[in-house]
C-alpha cells in the first residue's frame, strides 16, 4: 500500500525559500501524477501543482511564478521549492497521489501524506 | 480556471439524519467530480471520484451524483464519526480547484 511522507523545514523566514520533500513508499513513484496541496489556518485546500513521473509539471497560476516541482525517482521522493515566501504562505503542507480510474473515468487523489506544517516567520 | 461553489458552507445535524451537500462548477465537468472528507488536524481522505464511485472502504452510507455542473453529496444516516469538513474538487481540467468546504456539525 503506497504511503507518501512530507519532510522539510517547519519555519521559515519571510522573502527566502521553503523546500519541502514527499517520500513515496509501498509502491512505485513512476507512475501517476504527484501533488501538492496546502490549507492556511481554517481555511480551504488550495491546489498547488503537480508533476509526472517523467518530470511534466502543471502549476496553479496563482503561485506559478514562485513554484518549482520536481521529482527523483532514483529516490522514490518528488519535491515542493516555493521562494519568496510571505505571511500568506503559513498552511500545511500535503503532497497527494494522483490516480486515475479506467473503468468510471477522471483523476482523483487517493493517497495523501500527513502534511507538514510551514510557518513564515517576519 | 474552474471555481467551485459549495454549499451550505455549515451544516448542523443530528446522528441518524440524512443530509446533502451540493457543489457547482462555473462550468460543465461531465463527472469529474471527487469528494474529499477532513477530520480536524488530518489529511483529506477520498470518499467520491467520478461523481459517483464509492472509493474502497468508505461506507456505503455515502452516496455521489450528478453531471455537467451541479452534483450532490448525501449521507443517508449519519453516524458520529461522520462530523467533519468535506470538499469537492475538479479534475476536469489543471488547475485543479477545490469547493471552499462545508463543515459538518452535530446539532
Amino acid at each position: 500500500q503506497v504511503q507518501l511522507q512530507e519532510s522539510g523545514p517547519g519555519l521559515v523566514k519571510s522573502s527566502e525559500t521553503v523546500s519541502l520533500s514527499c517520500t513515496v513508499s509501498g509502491g512505485s513513484i513512476s507512475s501517476n501524477y504527484w501533488s501538492w496541496i496546502r490549507q492556511p489556518p481554517g481555511k480551504g485546500l488550495e491546489w498547488i501543482g503537480y508533476i509526472y513521473y517523467s518530470g511534466s509539471t502543471n502549476y496553479n497560476p496563482s503561485l506559478k511564478s514562485r513554484v518549482t516541482i520536481s521529482v527523483d525517482t532514483s529516490k522514490k521522493q518528488f519535491s515542493l521549492k516555493l521562494r519568496s515566501v510571505t505571511a500568506a504562505d503559513t498552511a500545511v503542507y500535503y503532497c497527494a497521489r494522483e490516480d486515475y480510474s479506467t473503468s468510471s473515468g477522471g483523476y482523483y487523489m487517493d493517497v495523501w501524506g500527513k502534511g507538514t506544517t510551514v510557518t513564515v516567520s517576519s | 480556471d474552474i471555481q467551485m461553489t459549495q454549499s451550505p458552507s455549515s451544516l448542523s445535524a443530528s446522528v441518524g439524519d440524512r443530509v446533502t451537500i451540493t457543489c457547482r462548477a462555473s462550468q460543465t465537468i461531465i463527472t469529474y467530480l471527487n469528494w474529499y472528507q477532513q477530520k480536524p488536524g488530518k489529511a483529506p481522505q477520498l470518499l467520491i471520484y467520478a461523481a459517483s464511485s464509492l472509493q474502497s472502504g468508505v461506507p456505503s452510507r455515502f452516496s455521489g451524483s450528478g453531471s455537467g455542473t451541479d452534483f450532490t453529496l448525501t449521507i443517508s444516516s449519519l453516524h458520529p464519526e461522520d462530523f467533519a469538513a468535506y470538499y469537492c474538487q475538479q479534475s476536469f481540467s489543471v488547475p485543479r480547484s477545490f469547493g471552499q468546504g462545508t463543515k459538518l456539525e452535530i446539532k
